[in-house]
């Protein structure tokens, strides 16, 4: 089966521009994840999605990142404005179950954010 | 914070088994250990989870202690292919929705 799908794989930008993320899950997975991995670090959670709907955005910068996955499918992440620390690779996962003991999430390969 | 600790890193021969532990002492009666990596440059891959059991699949064995407090994850024969960064995750919250990461163990499989 397919896995889930990024892009684009490297963006570079400059501090205060705009950057956007697209993510599109393994067919039939209802959970969609963004996380932040910092170099050196594991991954940290931004935004959960059940459908369409938002699960779990309590890490989320909310005054400059938004996210959202509009018919349950597709997701988009947005930067607005970029700061220097936001340089990191952002991963999207998704899984067929919500959370859960069992839960598995497949990942992407990210996209790898430099921001100048 | 992760609820977990792993030693920052590790050797292992190729052919050989490796073993990576995990301490995770705060660990509660229904929270489950789970094992990702991440080969360089890739998203991670889930490997194996377990709750009280040891665990085994097609690419790894995961022992548990009796008290919970420590879990090893087992690579029977480690070949170059392993060569990435292995995080022990401890699934918390409501309905055990999250997972918090830790730093992981650096595992290096050498020829």
């Amino acid at each position: 089966e397919a896995g889930v799908a990024q892009s684009p794989r490297y963006k570079i930008i400059e501090k205060r521009q705009s950057v956007a993320f697209w993510c599109n899950p393994i067919s039939g997975h209802a959970t969609l994840y963004w996380y932040q991995q910092i170099l050196g670090q594991g991954p940290k959670l931004l935004i959960q999605f059940q459908n369409n709907g938002v699960v779990d955005d309590s890490q989320l910068p909310k005054d400059r990142f938004s996210a959202e996955r509009l018919k349950g499918v597709d997701s988009t992440l947005k930067i607005q404005p970029a700061k220097l620390e936001d340089s990191a690779v952002y991963l999207c996962a998704s899984s067929s179950t919500v959370g859960g003991a069992n839960e598995k999430l497949f990942f992407g390969s990210g996209t790898q954010l430099s921001v100048l | 914070d992760a609820k977990t600790t792993q030693p920052p890193s590790m050797d292992c021969a190729e052919g050989r088994a490796a073993n990576l532990p995990c301490n995770h002492s705060t660990i509660s009666g229904n929270e489950y250990v789970y094992w990702y990596r991440q080969i360089h440059s890739q998203g991670p891959q889930y490997i194996i989870h377990g709750l009280k059991n040891n665990e085994t699949n097609e690419m790894a064995s995961l022992i548990i202690t009796e008290d919970r407090k420590s879990s090893t994850l087992i690579l029977p024969h480690a070949t170059l292919r392993d060569t990435a960064v292995y995080y022990c995750i401890v699934r918390v919250g409501q309905n055990n929705r999250k997972l918090i990461w830790g730093l992981g163990t650096s595992l290096a499989v050498n020829p």
